[in-house]
């Protein structure tokens, strides 16, 4: 089994519709990471969470919203989908910093298309 | 955040040595140099980190420069699986510790 697991994989949707993505994480860590990627580029990075009560916008958090409803789990809204947010989604986990910045483990990805 | 340059492809054989660079002429004293790989159709896997000293695991190697602004990432005997997107990411150490992703460098291997 996965140790980051991101559901659903593939989603097809219209514009304006709520969506959410989903990611649960088995390795225990505290940090839990949304990034998105899109066509020949890098991964941008939308929210992060240190721990439950701890939520952080990243670079791009404009028109998503996030949830940690528990250590293991990190959920991603686009309250009202446009077809610019079509992309490749990736959650992340990581554990704490005792000997410096600690490698962050990624799930599989949803690949998101908004119609 | 400190930026990184790296080639945007490279191209090598198969059992061959591969040497990937990146450049950090900003890097400061307490950015950790990470590197990631991206398989096709994957999410970023971690391959190595390091501060000052050159580091070696099971799939590579990383050398730094003595001042800090470049690293290599060394891959010891390159097989089909390591074909990939390789980022070269400046980590923070306070802070949000976050990974800034640029374009990396696509690694092609020839059989």
């Amino acid at each position: 089994d996965a140790d980051v697991t991101q559901t659903p994989r593939n989603r097809i949707t219209k514009t304006g519709k709520r969506i959410m993505l989903e990611c649960s994480q088995t390795k225990g860590h505290d940090r839990m990471y949304w990034y998105r990627q899109d066509p020949g580029l890098g991964l941008r990075l939308i929210y992060y969470s240190f721990d439950v009560k701890d939520i952080n916008k990243g670079e791009i958090s404009d028109g998503y919203s996030v949830s940690r409803q528990a250590q293991a789990k990190f959920s991603l809204s686009l309250e009202s989908a446009i077809p610019n947010q079509t992309a490749l989604y990736f959650c992340a986990t990581s554990g704490g910093q005792e000997a410096g910045p600690q490698p962050q483990h990624f799930g599989d990805g949803t690949r998101l298309s908004i119609l | 955040d400190a930026k990184t340059t790296q080639p945007n492809s490279m191209e090598s054989n198969e059992e061959e040595p591969v040497h990937l660079p990146c450049n950090h002429s900003t890097i400061s004293g307490t950015d950790y140099i990470h590197w990631y790989r991206q398989l096709p159709s994957q999410g970023p896997e971690y391959v190595i980190h390091g501060l000052t000293s050159n580091v070696n695991n099971r799939m590579a190697s990383l050398a730094i420069a003595e001042d800090r602004k470049s690293s290599t990432l060394i891959l010891h005997r390159a097989t089909l699986r390591d074909a990939a997107v390789y980022y070269c990411i400046l980590r923070e150490f306070q802070g949000a510790q976050k990974l800034v992703f640029g374009q990396g460098t696509r690694l092609t291997i020839n059989p």
